[in-house]
């Protein structure tokens, strides 16, 4: 066990839906990063955020949005889905400067 | 476009051999080089990371081997068991501090160990 919850982890929607993944990252995990697992393109990093700021974007589509609370869980927003949004999405928490990267068990979305 | 590229895609190995995966890399700014091991179900676990101010590092049956010059790096498992039968993943970053953790993956290797 990793020590990071991911909920829901499995989630069944249709196109043009919006659904909200949440992250509780290990107790003390400043960094939370959100990834996407898919058989296209692999494991791809999509934002990352540090004590409440975002601090690093990667290749994440404009109608995803993420944003960090105050008590450092975090939330992976995608809205108008479309078919090619099915994957995996792991969210991830690290200790500070480590570099360590702790995964959830992913929330597995298909978008019918 | 792929920042790291992995091979081979696939891997059978008897048990009690020798397990080897690759990894080649173009930016020469990365300089943090983990490899995540995969169970089905689960997320990617840290096994192993190295420097590139080291050219080997060994952690039990898991060695990283760094070849700077040519951008490239592999993992050896030694001694492999049917326990050791996962996905795994090079990456590298090239981030600083608290962005160390944005990693490019390679695409993966299914390694599986015959018994």
């Amino acid at each position: 066990d990793s020590g990071v919850t991911q909920t829901p982890k499995h989630l069944i929607t249709a196109t043009g839906q919006r659904v909200t993944l949440r992250c509780s990252p290990r107790s003390g995990d400043l960094s939370v990063y959100w990834y996407q697992q898919s058989l296209d393109q692999g494991l791809q990093f999509l934002i990352q955020y540090y004590n409440g700021e975002e601090r690093a974007k990667g290749n994440i589509l404009e109608r995803f949005s993420a944003q960090q609370f105050p008590d450092l869980h975090s939330e992976l927003n995608l809205s108008s889905l479309e078919l090619g949004d099915s994957a995996l999405y792991f969210c991830a928490s690290s200790p500070s400067m480590t570099g360590e990267l702790f995964f959830g068990e992913g929330s597995r979305l298909t978008v019918l | 476009q792929q920042q790291v590229k992995q091979s081979p895609q696939s891997l059978i190995v008897q048990k009690g051999g020798i397990s080897i995966i690759n990894c080649a890399y173009e930016n020469t700014a990365f300089d943090y080089f983990p490899w995540y091991q995969q169970f089905p179900g689960k997320g990617p676990a840290l096994l192993i990371a190295i420097r590139p101010d080291v050219s080997e590092k060994k952690e039990g049956r898991f060695t990283i081997s760094f070849n700077k010059s040519a951008k490239q790096f592999s993992l050896h498992i030694m001694d492999s068991q049917p326990g050791d039968s996962a996905t795994y993943f090079c990456a590298a970053s090239n981030g600083r501090g608290s962005t160390l953790g944005r990693l490019y993956f390679g695409r993966g290797t299914q390694l599986t160990v015959w018994p």
